[in-house]
């Protein structure tokens, strides 16, 4: 199966608290790429990162930072020192090599950052 | 520059009726992708462009969805007697390259807010 669990279907932090949004993964393909996308209020959803799996270093974009294990799956999302901005759903998101075009996304994650 | 357009933005239409939705892509991209979200869900793969052709409309759920890119820029989503269902947020996407296997970035627009009363 291809599949993606985001298991946190909703959590509520206070503002500068971190918080990290959970991402597990299926694939048969040993070639894939995972992605993270933000869904504000707004609607459009926006690009946040894109990994492929030979590439294992953890990345680190201002407060954001992701956690990339393929032991476990895992391709976690931490936000450090959380603010209001930050209240959105989040999707995790995988292509498999073999079904180019074809994003799987899990069901998001809704963050609420209260101040 | 621009980024991707939806148009429009809200449609409530009729059972029965038919609807298209457009989707422009950024300027250059080859590719262009149509998703469906249904309210607290991610969104779900229906078709991908490659240039003008459809190079994978596995994701369409019915013979009444049928989308177009006559010429490797504008495409159109047509939904034809539409049910109850098929009321959801209809997402567009393009990405630059759009080769055979593309698993490029994809970059997504605003969304059409389609409602079937």
């Amino acid at each position: 199966a291809q599949k993606v669990t985001q298991a946190q279907t909703e959590i509520s932090v206070v503002e500068k608290e971190d918080v990290t949004l959970d991402c597990v993964y299926e694939t048969r393909d040993t070639t894939y790429y995972l992605f993270w996308y933000k869904q504000p209020p707004s609607g459009e959803l926006v690009f946040l990162i894109r990994r492929n799996s030979f590439d294992e270093q953890n990345e680190i974009s201002g407060r954001y930072s992701w956690n990339f294990q393929k032991s476990t799956s895992s391709f976690n999302f931490t936000i450090t020192a959380s603010q209001v901005v930050d209240s959105a759903v989040y999707f995790c998101a995988l292509i498999p090599y073999n079904q180019g075009g074809k994003l799987i996304f899990g069901q998001g994650t809704e963050l609420s950052v209260k101040p | 520059g621009a980024g991707v357009s939806q148009t429009p933005s809200n449609k409530v239409t009729e059972k029965g009726k038919y609807v298209e939705l457009r989707c422009d892509p950024i300027s250059g991209h080859t590719a262009l992708y149509w998703y469906r979200q249904s309210l607290g869900q991610g969104p779900e793969f229906l078709i991908y462009f490659q240039g003008t052709g459809a190079a994978d409309d596995s994701g369409l759920p019915n013979d009444r969805f049928f989308a177009v890119r006559p010429e490797g820029s504008v495409s159109t989503l047509k939904i034809q007697r539409t049910e109850r269902g098929d009321s959801a947020v209809y997402l567009c996407a393009s990405s630059p390259r759009g080769r055979r296997t593309s698993t490029d970035t994809q970059y997504f627009g605003p969304g059409t807010r389609l409602t079937v009363l």
